[in-house]
């Protein structure tokens, strides 16, 4: 069966230190990843998508890796600040004619400072 | 630019009365539909999607049902609410293109079904 998978574990890193985030998926082939960034109470909003061909993406303090072989994406905040406590969510699309793209459980982030 | 809009913000119905969550997105035109649930500390999930106007795809078996009477509304409803329909619910919409378009979230619906 298909499954997306972060760790379901909060993760928490010291303020200025870099934060990574996993995301493994199988029975995927997706065209692109993408991460949303989840506060307490709203909706998700986009941060990065990255396609199948591309290997690295950054934007600002964010980094994303895909690694197909692997079926595995890495996001990574560096120079962590408290204001980048939320839980982050990886997104595949499911293929096929239509975008049908499947949410990760996410992971939440804590930056002490 | 584009909004998205849904309402109410928080409502609490009791077992066995009828919901109707809508959704209006702006700035748009033909956009891909969604509807989300997220249940306390789990992940989204999807519950119907929607290219066009009365065209509804159903991911899970429920009391739920949605409609699209117009492009860019989308309603969520039901007739009859379980304890179990209690949760997050989440409106979005992407662009009709098919590869790597983001999807954007309205403000969330909290339903407590009591």
């Amino acid at each position: 069966s298909q499954k997306i998978e972060q760790n379901s574990e909060a993760l928490n890193i010291q303020e200025g230190k870099t934060a990574t985030l996993t995301c493994n998926y199988t029975n995927y082939s997706p065209a692109y990843l993408q991460w949303y960034r989840q506060d307490p109470g709203r909706g998700p909003v986009f941060l990065l998508l990255i396609r199948e061909n591309e290997k690295e993406k950054r934007k600002e303090r964010l980094k994303v890796t895909f690694d197909t072989t692997l079926k595995q994406s890495l996001f990574h905040i560096t120079a962590s600040q408290p204001a980048d406590s939320a839980t982050y969510l990886c997104a595949l699309d499911n293929s096929g004619g239509y975008q049908k793209v499947t949410f990760g459980t996410g992971t939440k982030l804590q930056v002490i400072p | 630019s584009q909004t998205i809009h849904q309402w109410p913000a928080t409502l609490v119905q009791p077992v066995g009365s009828p919901l109707s969550l809508e959704c209006t997105v702006e700035g748009t035109s033909n956009p891909n539909l969604y509807w989300y649930r997220q249940a306390a500390g789990r992940g989204l999930q999807l519950l119907f999607y929607s290219v066009g106007i009365g065209q509804i795809s159903s991911e899970v078996p429920q009391n739920l049902s949605a409609s699209r009477p117009q492009d860019r509304q989308f309603i969520l409803s039901s007739k009859k609410l379980l304890l179990s329909d209690s949760g997050f619910y989440l409106c979005a919409w992407s662009g009709q293109a098919f590869s790597g378009n983001t999807i954007y979230f309205g403000e969330g619906s909290w339903l407590t079904v009591v």
